[in-house]
């Protein structure tokens, strides 16, 4: 049974680095062909892409959030984390965590998400 | 980057009314996907590789298309299908999801 929950640290000011974990059980991020991926969320609005790790620890980000994208995993411990720096009000989203992998269907199983506020 | 244009963004069927949605690619892709997102809950894997169903979708669902043109199809409205649908392509990064259908029941 594949799941994903993911935590972060709910509130954060406006310049901080957002640390998001994706915590994963079923699969593991060793396995040829997997992959973890973070898609963000704003309330009412649409899925955006951010970011994703493959097994053999090669790394997308999505050119929009520039060079403030840095995602690592933990493969021992089943983790994956994503870190956004310098947030702003516009990062206030449900981040979510999602299992991929190469061939079949791409975020095949997602994590509840975790909403996160940029706030002063 | 690849640009997904969906239409409607906004939609209401009847129980038993066919419903198609269409997502329409700034630049060709190899394949669309489809998720399925009820309110307060995170989206589901629908459709994949253009036309195959996820597990336990139901077969009224089907999927179509090529190139830069997909649509999705209900042959016939059932109420738990009212939800927000998204395309996805991951054909190229940045990997881009429209912008949404929502289908309420009407």
């Amino acid at each position: 049974q594949v799941t994903l929950k993911e935590s972060g640290p709910g509130i954060l000011q406006p310049s901080q680095t957002l640390s998001l974990t994706c915590t994963f059980s079923g699969f593991s991020l060793s396995t040829y062909g997997m992959g973890v991926g973070w898609i963000r969320q704003p309330s009412g609005k649409g899925l955006e892409w951010l970011a994703n790790i493959w097994w053999d620890d090669d790394k997308y980000y999505n050119p929009s959030l520039k060079n403030r994208l840095t995602i690592s995993k933990d493969t021992s411990n089943n983790q994956a984390f994503l870190k956004i720096t310098n947030v702003d009000t516009a990062d206030t989203a449900t981040y979510y965590c999602a299992r991929l992998h190469t061939t079949g269907i791409p975020f095949d199983y997602w994590g509840q998400g975790v909403m996160v506020t940029v706030s002063s | 980057e690849i640009v997904l244009t969906q239409s409607p963004t906004t939609m209401a069927a009847s129980p038993g009314e066919k419903v198609t949605i269409t997502c329409r690619a700034s630049s060709s892709v190899s394949y669309m996907y489809w998720y399925q997102q009820k309110s307060g809950a995170s989206p589901k894997p629908w459709i994949y590789e253009t036309s195959k169903l996820a597990s336990g979708v139901p077969d009224r669902f089907s999927g179509s298309g090529s190139g830069t043109s997909y649509s999705f199809t209900i042959s016939s409205m059932e109420t738990e299908d009212a939800a927000t649908y998204y395309c996805h392509q991951w054909s190229s990064t940045p990997w881009t999801f429209g912008g949404g259908t929502k289908l309420e029941l009407k």
